[in-house]
């Protein structure tokens, strides 16, 4: 079975731009997170979304935006990038392991480098 | 919120030799999971251990949730085994994990 995929696996992006990143989960795994990770520390939570609702958030600007789709896809959005949002951006998907508890074990996507200029 | 700290921050190891690397948390958790970051920075699965005790092959690792630590052996490293461990938690009805300061290790020859 695929794991968890990402697209683009890189991008570069001006400061003030905006960027969106894809992912889609494991087939049969209904929620998706999303990480950031910069250069030197440990990944750092963003969004969660279980059957297309959003289920937690981070501490992160309102710059950052994301949705699930029907096929439990999900697209990352931040807008008016800064150089400070370069990060190697992480999507990772999970299954419940007891249905309605937030309590399951996550798989990471290979990740999107994304570069701001 | 949660403090998740893992030591030591580095590692430098023989190919062959063992280790063993801790995460300390600082509230209980209802999740504990390893990974091991490759030089491509892909997250890859080790152990999902929120108590006891789990072997795969050359690693192990053990969760004592009273006591808040979890630990993870490497035995008879290899040099595919370097890069960076990270424990990670996830608390009460939290929907998120809280990844530990991470071990970087790197085997030699």
């Amino acid at each position: 079975d695929a794991g968890v995929t990402q697209s683009p696996t890189h991008l570069i992006k001006t400061r003030g731009q905006h960027v969106t990143l894809r992912c889609s989960p494991i087939s049969g795994h209904k929620s998706v997170s999303w990480y950031q990770q910069v250069l030197g520390q440990g990944p750092q939570f963003i969004f969660q979304y279980y059957e297309k609702e959003e289920r937690g958030r981070g501490n992160f600007p309102d710059r950052f935006s994301a949705r699930q789709f029907p096929n439990y896809s999900s697209e990352l959005n931040v807008n008016a990038l800064l150089l400070g949002d370069s990060a190697l951006y992480l999507c990772a998907s999970s299954l419940p392991l007891t249905e309605g508890l937030a309590i399951y074990e996550q798989y990471f996507g290979p990740g999107t480098r994304l570069t701001v200029t | 919120g949660i403090q998740v700290e893992q030591s030591p921050p580095d590692l430098i190891l023989q190919e062959g030799a063992n280790s063993t690397l801790r995460c300390n948390f600082s509230d209980s958790v209802n999740n504990l999971q390893w990974f091991h970051q490759n030089p491509w920075g892909q997250l890859i699965n080790l152990f999902y251990i929120p108590s006891g005790t789990k072997q795969n092959g050359r690693l192990s690792a053990t969760t004592v949730a009273t006591e808040r630590y979890s630990l993870l052996y490497i035995s008879s490293s290899q040099t595919t085994d370097s890069g960076v461990y990270f424990c990670a938690v996830l608390t009460g009805t939290a929907s998120k994990l809280t990844f530990g300061t991470g071990t970087r290790l790197q085997v030699t020859l």
